[in-house]
């Protein structure tokens, strides 16, 4: 089975604190994603990578950068946190683009609150 | 451009009866489909997906959707919903992006109660 794991499950941070979020897949995707998830908004894509030390931005990057030095990590950092980026963020993997269709495997999220 | 509407926020459902999630979807090309579910504090898994073929596609848990292209719609169904069915249900779309790779969105997202 694929798994894609997160470092944290709750996070709490305080307003311009520099927080990473890592994110871990053990099946060799060369696709990464990075998704923040509002009730209400459903996921809305930050970032993704389609290969090592590649990144783009997706549709609401402001506030955020990525790293993604190995394969199977891809980083999410938040230069300096504010409240607004409370929110639960969901990372997730997917194989080339020959496979699936594009069919994602995510992380068990992780809800961070800044105050 | 694509475009992914849930036409219910939440659905409420009384267990053992039938239930059908709505998705209607736009694009300007061919696209494939999915229905992911998310438990409480999980993170989303695959439910089915289309990705050619068989327009009815049989998923986990008992769970099937139908593609209709004329009505561009992926509506989800189960004929008979238990407890722990009560989950979010997200559909998604995705087609081939620029420099090949695929872009999805997703709804924003169906909220299954299913009461006893």
């Amino acid at each position: 089975d694929v798994k894609v794991t997160q470092s944290s499950r709750y996070l709490v941070k305080r307003t311009g604190e520099k927080v990473f979020l890592e994110c871990v897949q053990d099946m060799d995707h060369e696709n990464m994603f990075w998704y923040r998830q509002d009730p209400g908004l459903g996921l809305r894509l930050i970032y993704f990578s389609y290969d090592v030390k590649m990144k783009e931005k997706g549709d609401i990057p402001e506030g955020y950068s990525v790293s993604r030095e190995k394969k199977e990590r891809f980083s999410l950092i938040l230069e300096s946190a504010s409240t607004n980026q409370t929110s639960m963020y969901l990372c997730a993997s997917s194989p080339g683009t020959d496979s699936g269709g594009g069919e994602q495997y995510f992380g068990p999220g992780t809800r961070l609150t800044v105050t | 451009a694509q475009s992914v509407t849930q036409l219910d926020s939440q659905v409420p459902v009384f267990e053992e009866a039938p239930v059908e999630l709505r998705c209607n979807y736009s694009s300007s090309v061919s696209v494939y489909l999915f229905w992911y579910v998310q438990y409480p504090n999980q993170g989303l898994q695959l439910l089915l997906k289309y990705l050619s073929g068989s327009t009815l596609v049989k998923g986990i848990n008992g769970f099937e959707a139908e593609f209709n292209k004329s009505q561009t719609s992926f509506h989800l169904r189960k004929p008979s919903v238990h407890i722990s069915d009560t989950a979010e249900y997200f559909c998604a779309v995705s087609d081939r992006g620029r420099g090949g790779g695929f872009k999805t969105i997703f709804g924003a997202g169906t909220r299954l109660f299913v009461k006893a």
